[in-house]
């Protein structure tokens, strides 16, 4: 079954514990992009990657970090999340940056 | 920059009334692609259409059509006879082509909360 999984989908934590949510694709797509999803903002780009090895920030990169060593795979790393990063975050792909997204269930973290 | 507005928080309508979810975005390149998408109460985002910024023609889809006018730089979403089930928060969303000035970005909306009620 075509689909992108997200690990875990549900996580508490404290400031400053570094944690890494992971995302992976098994369509072969080139394009990954993280999202967060906060009420009244609508859902904002975090991180996207065009192919492997290559990233770029959305709108909202500050505190977070990415990276792509693998097609199928693009993890989200907070190395000191905060209070202000608890949110429900989606992982995304697609054939390119302009087709129809492919989106994980969603993680929804808190910080405490 | 690119910019996609949803001016309608929330929307409540009975069913079997017409709703229209409206879109307007500011882009700075001549290509792009506008998006809508479904999250209904249980959580997923549903894909439900793209349209290419050269084809200005309406689309109809059942109950769902859509409106893309470039002059007004809108892209307007209407249910027709709405149900239940139509109930979900709707997002209109933003891409450039490649070569774009924002290659890569999807810029979304705030989104549209819809309620129909029985």
């Amino acid at each position: 079954e075509a689909q992108v999984t997200q690990n875990p989908r549900y996580l508490i934590t404290v400031t400053g514990k570094k944690l890494t949510v992971t995302c992976s694709q098994n369509m072969n797509h080139e394009y990954m992009s993280w999202y967060r999803q906060d009420p009244g903002l609508g859902l904002r780009q975090i991180y996207y990657s065009m192919n492997v090895e290559v990233t770029d920030k959305g709108d909202v990169p500050e505190g977070y970090k990415v990276s792509r060593k693998e097609k199928r795979n693009f993890p989200l790393i907070l190395e000191s999340p905060s209070p202000n990063q608890t949110s429900l975050y989606f992982c995304a792909s697609s054939y390119r940056a302009w087709d129809e997204q492919f989106f994980g269930p969603g993680t929804r973290l808190t910080v405490l | 920059a690119q910019k996609v507005t949803q001016a309608q928080t929330e929307i409540s309508v009975v069913e079997k009334e017409d709703v229209t979810l409206d879109c307007v975005y500011e882009t700075r390149d001549t290509t792009y692609y506008l998006f809508w998408y479904k999250q209904p109460p249980s959580g997923e985002l549903v894909f439900l259409i793209r349209r290419n910024s050269f084809d200005e023609q309406n689309e109809i889809s059942g109950r769902y059509s859509w409106n893309f006018q470039k002059s007004t730089s809108s892209f307007n979403f209407t249910i027709t006879a709405s149900q239940v089930v139509d109930s979900a928060v709707y997002f209109c969303a933003l891409s450039p082509n490649a070569g774009g000035t924002s290659y890569g970005k999807l810029t979304f909306g705030q989104g549209t909360i819809l309620t129909v009620h029985p």
